[in-house]
């Protein structure tokens, strides 16, 4: 079957570095996307890995390893504003994508 | 990158009542168009792929009859919350796939919140 994997909640410290990691089980596989949800608003994209490795993006990355079926989100130098729901999706080869439960990461001053 | 809206971004109406919502890709033809609905503190659920010009394909237990799905077009798709009730309030989100992309990113709309009193 189809299967995504995430925490359902963390909580790091305004400054630090927090990893919010993500497994995955799909039918074929087209992609790993993260999203980032704030209360009561649509996801925002945040990254897109299709090939193993790390993607860098201003304070945020994301890594993939397809034989593990593994992915990572990173985030660097918290501020406030990143407390949300991040959402892990794995495409499949119907181009549909397969969603997490989503994190929910609380920033603590 | 590719914009989609959605109206109306908030709506109360009375129990019973059938409720419209529109999702449009603004700058991209958006062949096949998904909607989502969310009750707080959950995650996404989705509850049908929607393809232009043809009928849309419900997720397990979505009921067809009552969330009526047309996408007309390949800018907008609709989605009709029939005879609604209170215990369908929840923030119901369409995104939409841009077919030049060789990958599968899906671009949201803002979200309807929608209150049955």
């Amino acid at each position: 079957g189809q299967n995504i994997d995430q925490p359902t909640e963390m909580t790091a410290t305004e400054g630090a570095i927090v990893q919010i990691n993500c497994t995955y089980q799909t039918s074929g596989f087209n992609g790993l996307f993260w999203y980032q949800q704030h209360a009561g608003e649509a996801p925002t994209f945040l990254s897109y890995n299709v090939l193993d490795g790390l993607e860098e993006k201003g304070r945020f990355s994301s890594f993939l390893s397809r034989s593990k079926g593994y992915s990572y989100l990173l985030l660097k130098e918290l501020q406030m504003k990143d407390s949300a729901s991040y959402l892990c999706a794995a495409g499949d080869s119907n181009y549909q994508l397969i969603w997490g439960a989503g994190t929910k990461l609380i920033i603590k001053p | 990158g590719a914009v989609v809206s959605q109206h109306p971004s908030r709506v109360i109406c009375k129990s019973g009542t059938s409720v419209k919502i529109e999702c449009r890709s603004l700058d991209f033809q958006a062949t096949t168009m998904f909607w989502y609905r969310q009750f707080p503190k959950q995650s996404l659920m989705l509850m049908a792929t929607s393809n232009e010009g043809s009928k849309a394909t419900y997720e397990q237990g979505v009921e067809k009859d009552k969330f009526l799905i047309n996408h007309a077009s390949l800018t907008l798709s609709t989605l009709t919350v029939t005879s609604a009730h209170p215990e369908d309030s929840s923030f119901y989100i369409c995104s939409a796939r841009d077919p030049r992309l060789d990958y599968n990113e899906q671009f949201f709309g803002p979200g309807t919140r929608l209150t049955v009193l």
